[in-house]
This record gives C-alpha cells, sequence and structure tokens, in this order.
C-alpha cells in the first residue's frame, strides 16, 4: 500500500464547475499538507499549504485537511479552462527533515 | 527575480555516457533536492540536502550522484549506471528547519538515445 493514494483521473468538469481533490495517507505523523498545481511540461507550483488539520481558503481554492480521516481535499470554485492541469498533494511529517512524500496526481481538464 | 533555475529544459545522452543536470536557486534556501518523475508514478525522492557539504540518498539514488559544495547549486549527475534513466528531473528547494514549503524549478527532460 503507498503511504500517499491519489485517484489519477482523468477528471472532466465543464466550466464554471466546483472541483473536489481528494488524497488518503495512512501515516498519522503527517502534519504539513501541500497542493502542488503542474501544467505539461513544466514543474509544480504550489497552491496551497497547511498545517495540521482544519481549512484553509485562497481566492477559489480551498484546502481542508482531516486527520481523524486521514484525508485532505481540494476545492477549487468557479473552475476555468486556465485550471486544466495535474494536481499532485504531497505531505511530510517533519520541520527537521522535509521529505515531501506524494501522490501520483489527478489530472483535471475544465473544457468551455 | 527569486526562483530556482534548472537547466538544460532538454537533454540528450547516449547510452554509456554520464550527464550533469544544473540546479541553481537565489531563495536563500538551507534545502535542496531531486526528484524523478515517471508518468502515473507521482513524483519519487533521489537526493536531498540540508546543508552545504552534506547530502542524503533518497528512496532512488541508485545510479545518480550529487554535490553540494554552495548553497545556491545542488547539480545531479545521471552515471551509466542508471538502467532508465530517461525521465523528467524536478530540483526543488525550501527554507528548512520547521518551514517544510518547498518550490520546484521548470525541470529537465533527460531522454536516452
Amino acid at each position: 500500500q503507498k503511504e500517499v493514494e491519489q485517484d489519477p483521473g482523468p477528471l472532466s468538469v465543464p466550466e464554471g464547475a466546483i472541483v473536489s481533490l481528494n488524497c488518503t495517507y495512512s501515516n498519522s505523523a503527517f502534519q504539513y499538507f501541500m497542493w502542488y498545481r503542474q501544467y505539461s511540461r513544466k514543474g509544480p507550483e504550489l497552491l496551497m499549504y497547511t498545517y495540521s488539520s482544519g481549512n484553509k481558503e485562497d481566492g477559489r481554492f480551498t484546502a481542508q485537511v482531516d486527520k481523524s480521516s486521514k484525508y485532505i481535499s481540494l476545492f477549487i470554485r468557479d473552475s476555468q479552462p486556465s485550471d486544466s492541469a495535474t494536481y499532485l498533494c504531497a505531505m511530510t511529517n517533519s520541520g527537521g527533515y522535509n521529505k515531501l512524500i506524494f501522490g501520483a496526481g489527478t489530472r483535471l481538464a475544465v473544457h468551455p | 527575480d527569486g526562483g530556482i533555475t534548472q537547466s538544460p529544459k532538454y537533454l540528450f545522452r547516449k547510452e554509456g555516457q554520464n550527464v550533469t543536470l544544473s540546479c541553481e536557486q537565489n531563495l536563500n534556501h538551507d534545502a535542496m533536492y531531486w526528484y524523478r518523475q515517471d508518468p502515473g508514478q507521482g513524483l519519487r525522492l533521489i537526493y536531498y540536502s540540508q546543508i552545504v557539504n552534506d547530502f542524503q540518498k533518497g528512496d532512488i539514488a541508485e545510479g545518480y550522484s550529487v554535490s553540494r559544495e554552495k548553497k545556491e547549486s545542488f547539480p545531479l549527475t545521471v552515471t551509466s549506471a542508471q538502467k532508465n534513466p530517461t525521465a523528467f528531473y524536478l530540483c526543488a528547494s525550501s527554507p528548512g528547519g520547521m518551514n517544510t514549503e518547498a518550490f520546484f524549478g521548470q525541470g529537465t527532460r533527460l531522454t536516452v538515445v
């Protein structure tokens, strides 16, 4: 079993839809959670960074962490064609050695 | 303009040759990382370095080598011992300590011909 599981998709939605992307994990020691957006043939871009449980909102993006269920989510409101990309979740359990464990990524396509 | 610069963007290598991928950052970050990305497998850690002159193997270090002589630079050498080197290579850096936010370069696509 992988430490971090993420549905690879692809996920196809119409413009304006609310998108929900999710990851589950098995290591209860994870405390720092990140979401990255990666366009084709580009490096990942950090979208959201959260510590422990709770919600964090930034514009159209909301990140949720439920440590009791070992489940994290990224919501995208009013999705745009420019949101079409692969979304990677990542997490780590220590501030001393920052080894990020990545999910495989979910491919999202937002069509006009 | 702060960031992480990887070069070259595309690299072709003949079998049996060593190649070196460059990674430079001007973010004053202590920690630097090399990841390999293959389709459907996410990112896998090759090597990481938390401070100058120190580095540690990641999950798939065999066939790779690194150095960290300067804070700004963390080059990766793909040796002929790496059996399947064709991949997308990503360099990242983070401030270190309790700050785990990692930022990535734009990647180098290596192809063995």
